[in-house]
């Protein structure tokens, strides 16, 4: 069964990090791209961010570049979003996604981690 | 503000046709770039439904059909039924802001 799995979410306060991992199972991870998606509850999706396979084609959302950075290490199959001056607006539930092999859709979602900032 | 437009709310009785639309621009559908399609349940995460315009994921009945014309994409749902009540959300890719982009939800009720 295909499974990723996030963890890492919590209480933070403005100005902190915190590091978001995802993990992956039943499927060969190197073979995917992967996304992090968030959403504010009741509220829309918010695409965060992109890395390909092989940690190429790296892309960030505006509101999150320079602050946020994607990894991913294939030998543990798993993703990392690292969180840096978070603020306020930073807050929601962020998803982890697998891209498809056939298509540039994510076809596999985890059940998502939630982030809280405040102070 | 998503740069793909979709209607906030559209309703229909059980068995009725619906479509819920996705609009965009030049730098995303109109460019070419893919547009997929969203389900999303009530304290769940997402699910695929749809990719590359009109691809039903697997496991996905055939009453769900998906579209493009010009700089916007349409998902139909035919046969409405209670359980299609969710939120459904559009997703391509954006040359202008070199990164993917979801639309701005369409939250679906059976009358």
């Amino acid at each position: 069964e295909v499974k990723v799995v996030e963890s890492g979410g919590g209480l933070v306060q403005p100005g902190r990090s915190l590091r978001l991992s995802c993990v992956a199972s039943g499927f060969t991870f190197d073979d995917h791209a992967m996304h992090w998606v968030r959403q504010v509850p009741g509220k829309g999706l918010e695409w965060v961010s992109h890395i390909g396979w092989d940690s190429e084609n790296i892309e960030y959302a505006e509101s999150v570049k320079g602050r946020f950075t994607v990894s991913r290490d294939n030998a543990k199959n798993t993703l990392y979003l690292r969180m840096d001056s978070l603020r306020n607006e930073d807050t929601g539930i962020y998803y982890c996604g697998r891209v498809s092999v056939f298509a540039t859709a994510i076809d596999h979602w985890g059940q998502g981690t939630r982030v809280t900032v405040s102070s | 503000q998503s740069v793909l437009t979709q209607p906030p709310s559209v309703s229909g009785a059980p068995g009725q046709r619906i479509t819920v639309s996705c609009t965009g621009s030049s730098s995303n559908i109109g460019a070419g770039y893919d547009v997929h399609w969203y389900r999303q349940l009530p304290g769940t995460a997402p699910k695929l439904l749809i990719y590359d315009y009109s691809r039903r994921a697997s496991g996905i009945p055939d009453r769900f059909s998906g579209s493009k014309s010009d700089t916007s994409a349409s998902l139909a749902i035919t046969g409405l039924q209670v359980e299609d009540e969710a939120d459904y959300y559009c997703h391509s890719y954006d040359s202008g802001l070199n990164g993917h982009v979801f639309g701005s939800g369409t939250k679906v009720t059976v009358l």
